[in-house]
């Protein structure tokens, strides 16, 4: 079965502070990965998503996310971050191939709050 | 249309009764996902369309909850007997097929059981 853990539950920081927040699934297989986010009283929507290639992936908004499969991890970036960026942020796992489960295994979100 | 609707955006029920919410995905979209999200805590996997067919429904907590879905587009999910532990946001998603599994979420569906 699929999991994922995402460490940090709530994170503060000021503008232009860097970000970092941790996503490490479970799965032996293939994987595609994925960083939704939620901007408060809006929906859920895609920030980046990796299936293969590069597994360095650019999203919307200046982030991007590294696919480490040594780490089984997935690691949301931003250099520098805005007050816009206030949001829930929740990494998602499913399997690539076949024998998995296309079922999106989400992680329990991490809640960002930049101050301006 | 445009994205994926859910209706209503709240309901407020009694212990007891029982409540259908509705989910418009994506015109052309083929999957369907309906997922529980209790405050605090990440998104729960309830069901899971393949076209009208549903091949998982291991997330349903329990045989109170059942969802269909008819002509490849709406669906519903209906909660029997409420509980006050079935409050909680009801989000839909849908994404184009199964195997390309980007999803577009709904604004979801606050039921709060008194």
């Amino acid at each position: 079965a699929q999991s994922v853990s995402q460490h940090n539950h709530h994170v503060i920081l000021s503008e232009a502070a860097s970000l970092e927040l941790g996503c490490n699934y479970s799965y032996g297989g293939t994987v595609n990965l994925f960083w939704y986010v939620q901007y408060p009283g809006q929906h859920l929507q895609l920030l980046l998503k990796y299936f293969s290639g590069d597994p360095l992936v650019k999203g919307i908004k200046g982030f991007e996310a590294e696919f480490i499969k040594s780490k089984f991890s997935f690691n949301l970036r931003k250099p520098s971050v805005q007050w816009s960026d206030t949001a829930e942020y929740f990494c998602a796992v499913n399997a690539g191939g076949t024998g998995g489960s296309y079922i999106p295994t989400f992680g329990r979100g991490t809640s960002l709050i930049v101050h301006p | 249309g445009a994205g994926v609707s859910q209706s209503p955006s709240n309901k407020v029920t009694e212990k007891g009764k029982d409540v259908e919410l509705r989910c418009d995905p994506i015109s052309g979209h083929t999957a369907l996902y309906w997922y529980r999200q209790r405050l605090g805590q990440g998104l729960e996997f309830l069901i899971y369309f393949q076209g009208n067919s549903a091949p998982d429904k291991s997330g349903l907590p329990s045989d109170r909850f059942s969802a269909e879905r008819t002509g490849e587009s709406v669906s519903t999910l209906t909660i029997q007997r409420t509980q006050q532990e079935d409050s909680a946001v009801y989000l839909c998603a849908s994404s184009l097929s199964s195997s390309y599994n980007e999803q577009f979420f709904g604004p979801g569906t606050r039921l709060t059981v008194l």
